[in-house]
Formats: C-alpha cells, sequence, structure tokens
C-alpha cells in the first residue's frame, strides 16, 4: 500500500539559511500535519491542513511557515534556520475525522 | 507541561506473555487516543486508536483499554513476540482526531527470549 512519502530523507543547513521540505500523503488523504521531534524527545506538533485550508497549528515557530497544495501535497518552509531545529520533520496524513493518522517516514535536518 | 504522560521510559517482558504498555493524559478535551509502535529511523507506526464513546478496541493481538474517569489508557499486547520490541508512543488528539496529536515520551518495550 501506498505510504506517506518525504523528501528530501536527509538535509543538511548551515544557520540563517532556509530550508524546504515536502510531504506526498496517501491517496484520498485530504489531511496533512506537520510534526518537529528533536533528540530524545517526542514528536511536537507544528501545523495541519486540511483541503488546502491550515486546519490547526501548534508550536511552529514565525520563521515556519506552510501550505497544502491541490494535489494535497504540502511543503513546509524554514528560514532563518538556528541549530534548534536540527530535528527530525515528520509528515502524517490522515482520510478524515476519527481516523488515524499515518507517518511518512521523516526528514532529518541538520544545521551547521 | 506534560498533557500525555507514559511514566515507564522502558518495559521488559518475556516472549508470549502479555505487554502492559500504561498512557495518562490530563486534558479533558482529548476524545481520540492512538498507539504507535516506532523504530529508530522510522516513523511512527499507527497500531490502534479509540474514541472516548467507547472503553475498548481490540485488533488481533492489540488491544486497548480506555478509563475516561481516570484519564487512562493501556495497551495489551498477547502474546508478546520478539518483534514486537520497539518504542510505543501513546498520542492524544481532541475535535475528534482533527487537531494535532500530542504525544507521550514513549516507552520502550524489550521483549527477551
Amino acid at each position: 500500500a501506498a505510504g506517506v512519502i518525504q523528501s528530501p530523507r536527509h538535509l543538511i543547513k548551515e544557520k540563517r539559511e532556509t530550508a524546504t521540505l515536502k510531504c506526498y500523503p496517501i491517496p484520498r488523504h485530504d489531511t496533512v500535519y506537520w510534526y518537529q521531534q528533536g533528540p530524545g524527545q517526542d514528536p511536537q506538533f507544528l501545523i495541519s491542513f486540511y483541503e488546502k485550508m491550515q486546519s490547526d497549528k501548534g508550536s511552529i515557530p514565525d520563521r515556519f511557515s506552510a501550505q497544502q497544495f491541490s494535489d494535497y501535497h504540502s511543503e513546509l518552509n524554514m528560514s532563518s534556520l538556528e541549530l534548534g531545529d536540527s530535528a527530525l520533520y515528520f509528515c502524517a496524513s490522515s482520510p478524515g475525522v476519527s481516523q488515524p493518522q499515518h507517518f511518512g517516514d521523516g526528514t532529518r535536518l541538520s544545521i551547521l | 507541561d506534560q498533557q500525555v504522560k507514559q511514566n515507564s521510559p522502558s518495559l521488559s517482558v518475556q516472549e508470549g506473555r502479555i505487554s502492559i504498555l500504561n498512557c495518562d493524559y490530563t486534558n479533558s478535551m482529548f476524545d481520540y487516543f492512538l498507539w504507535y509502535k516506532k523504530y529508530p529511523a522510522e516513523g511512527p507506526t499507527f497500531l490502534i486508536s479509540i474514541s472516548s464513546i467507547k472503553d475498548k478496541n481490540e485488533d488481533g493481538r492489540f488491544t486497548v483499554f480506555l478509563n475516561k474517569s481516570a484519564k487512562h489508557l493501556s495497551l495489551h499486547i498477547v502474546p508478546s513476540q520478539p518483534g514486537d520490541s520497539a518504542v510505543y508512543f501513546c498520542a492524544a488528539s481532541a475535535q475528534g482526531g482533527a487537531d494535532g496529536l500530542t504525544f507521550g515520551k514513549g516507552t520502550h518495550l524489550i521483549i527477551q527470549p
């Protein structure tokens, strides 16, 4: 079965640079969620989109923005990167309310 | 403030026995609960979920129990198998599961042969 696809799998950036992470949800899933997992931490919810509209917002810094496109894929844009942004970024998708979220394998972002 | 708590960082269980993982929550708005299994370098894998209108949900070897009055849920795995060794995360959501998930810090389950 098709899963959530995230790209790139690994990304290395320097401080103050920008980064764009991409997420392709499972077909027919209309809701996308972004999470950040720091070393030894649990995943922290950042933001979600339903039918291309922002549906919920968590602890997403103002330096980050995201959007969902007409084909339901989503992009997380990160600017003025800081050392503390080094983390695993997961995307998840869901087919609807009271349905489980299914996660991709994440993008590992390292800030030098 | 940790709204979802898994107080056991690790749990060791003999193969064939029952594994019981526990989770407590504090936010009364949570109405949808899930368990995920995670291996290193992979995303969380969905195991089982339960809505707050139920107190039990079963899927094969996995059963989740929800006690709303105690704000407690548990995951039972029986019988435990070596492939079950992983980190297990409890997660909760409000708005019928439409909101982003709040995770616990995970329990590392080790199945011993």
